[in-house]
């Protein structure tokens, strides 16, 4: 299957500071990636979804202006978690498909832990 | 709004079948997914079906019924190291993929 890299994988911050996680696909060009944060022991909750080249799409209840999104080309998207505090402690994972229709593939996460 | 309802935590022992079902109540539903996560690693992809029916993958194998609005997962001959949570998704359109709460599957010897 396609790899999708996330970086980095473990990231430990003070709070009131922003983190930037990036996503890249590595062997293919992705119109489409998507954000999720994940609490222990529970699902995938779908953030948002940006497509390159253009703004993200926030699912409800996400703020915009705390957690940016940039997909400026085919291979990266970057999550910026702005003025971060411990309760935006989560892992957060990005995915990255081809096209539409098409399977997506998970990078391996970003566990973010906040102090 | 979305719903995907899966069993929390299912139990069984190595070299036996276990299956785990999925209920969802979607605004859109072009078809049902299926991941695997062991713990603190990325979702891998198992399966997908978008059409009624059973699609077979090596020991796992995946059913849905859109009529029924459910699917399950078949896992055949366990073995310890498919001990790890299980979720269901539907792709909702072309882009949306909506998870369910996840399963969590404890092989035991």
């Amino acid at each position: 299957g396609a790899v999708v890299s996330q970086h980095p994988s473990r990231v430990i911050c003070k709070s009131g500071t922003s983190v930037k996680i990036e996503c890249r696909s590595l062997d293919f060009q992705a119109t489409t990636m998507f954000w999720y944060r994940q609490f222990p022991k529970q699902s995938l909750m779908l953030m948002a979804t940006s497509n390159e080249g253009s703004k993200a799409t926030y699912e409800q209840g996400v703020e915009k202006d705390k957690f940016l999104i940039n997909h400026a080309s085919l291979t990266l998207s970057t999550l910026t978690v702005t003025s971060a505090h411990p309760e935006d402690s989560s892992f957060y994972i990005c995915s990255a498909r081809q096209g539409a229709n098409t399977e997506a593939f998970f990078g391996q996460g970003t566990r973010l832990t906040v102090v | 709004g979305q719903s995907l309802e899966q069993p929390s935590e299912v139990t069984a022992v190595e070299g036996a079948i276990v299956q785990i079902n999925c209920t969802y109540q979607t605004s859109g539903f072009y078809g049902l997914s299926w991941y695997q996560q062991h713990d603190g690693g990325a979702p891998t992809f198992l399966s997908y079906n978008g059409l009624d029916g059973l699609e077979e993958t090596g020991r796992f194998s995946s059913f849905l019924s859109r009529s029924d609005s459910y699917g399950y997962l078949l896992l055949q001959e366990l073995q310890m190291k498919d001990s790890a949570s299980y979720f269901c998704a539907v792709r909702t359109g072309a882009n949306n993929l909506f998870f369910g709460t996840g399963t969590r599957l404890t092989v035991i010897p």
